[in-house]
């Protein structure tokens, strides 16, 4: 069965110091991964995806994510936050066309 | 914005009212989802269709009807719903390909459901 697992509920980090958020997803096949972000009162925007290319994966906004198989994780990252980052952000999988949501991860950031 | 609209943004309803919410895509998918989204709960696919079938219904209560008439256009027909429906409702598509095939989805803003 697939499954993803965001593993923080809620990241709280100060601008201008780097984000990392995490995910691990479980899967019988090599899965194409997604990353989301949510602004309030929005829908979700994709930030980036890995479909068994190269593993590191830039997206926009400079997030950018690493495909790890050995791990089983996608864990997003960004050097440094901008306040403009605060958001929720989804990991999904796909593996045979249907999308698979983790439970979401709530970005804060202090000024 | 993407190129997924939904309309009305907003909807305030009452348990005994029918109610349409309706989601256009401009991007030429032919996939077309709709998904409940609830405080505190993860993302949950409702429908799914494929080329104007439906290929996917995950035990939504028939209160909730989609309709689908062609690839652009997904309206989802809302009746005596309970206020435990109210949510954010997201419509998204995507490309389809063979089995195995995994394309991303792109949302639409939502529209957000009061059911008083």
């Amino acid at each position: 069965a697939q499954s993803v697992t965001q593993l923080d509920s809620h990241v709280s980090v100060s601008e201008g110091t780097p984000v990392l958020l995490r995910c691990n997803y479980s899967s019988s096949y090599s899965p194409s991964l997604f990353w989301y972000v949510q602004h309030p009162n929005k829908g979700l925007q994709l930030l980036l995806k890995y479909t068994s290319a190269a593993t590191l994966v830039k997206g926009i906004n400079g997030f950018e994510a690493e495909f790890k198989k050995s791990e089983t994780s996608f864990h997003l990252t960004k050097p440094s936050a901008h306040m403009s980052d605060a958001a929720e952000y989804f990991c999904g999988s796909s593996n045979t066309g249907k999308l698979i949501f983790g439970q979401g991860t709530t970005l804060q950031v202090k000024p | 914005e993407t190129g997924v609209t939904q309309t009305p943004r907003h909807l305030v309803m009452g348990m005994t009212n029918k109610k349409s919410l309706k989601c256009e895509q401009h991007l030429g998918h032919n996939a077309m989802y709709w998904y409940k989204q609830s405080a505190k709960k993860p993302l949950e696919l409702m429908f799914v269709y494929n080329f104007k079938e439906q290929t996917e219904n995950n035990s939504v209560p028939s209160r909730f009807s989609p309709e689908c008439p062609n690839s652009s256009h997904l309206f989802l027909h809302l009746h005596t719903l309970q206020p435990e429906d109210s949510a954010l409702y997201l419509c998204a598509s995507s490309l389809t390909g063979t089995s195995g095939s995994s394309y991303e989805q792109y949302f639409g803003p939502g529209t957000r459901l009061t059911v008083t």
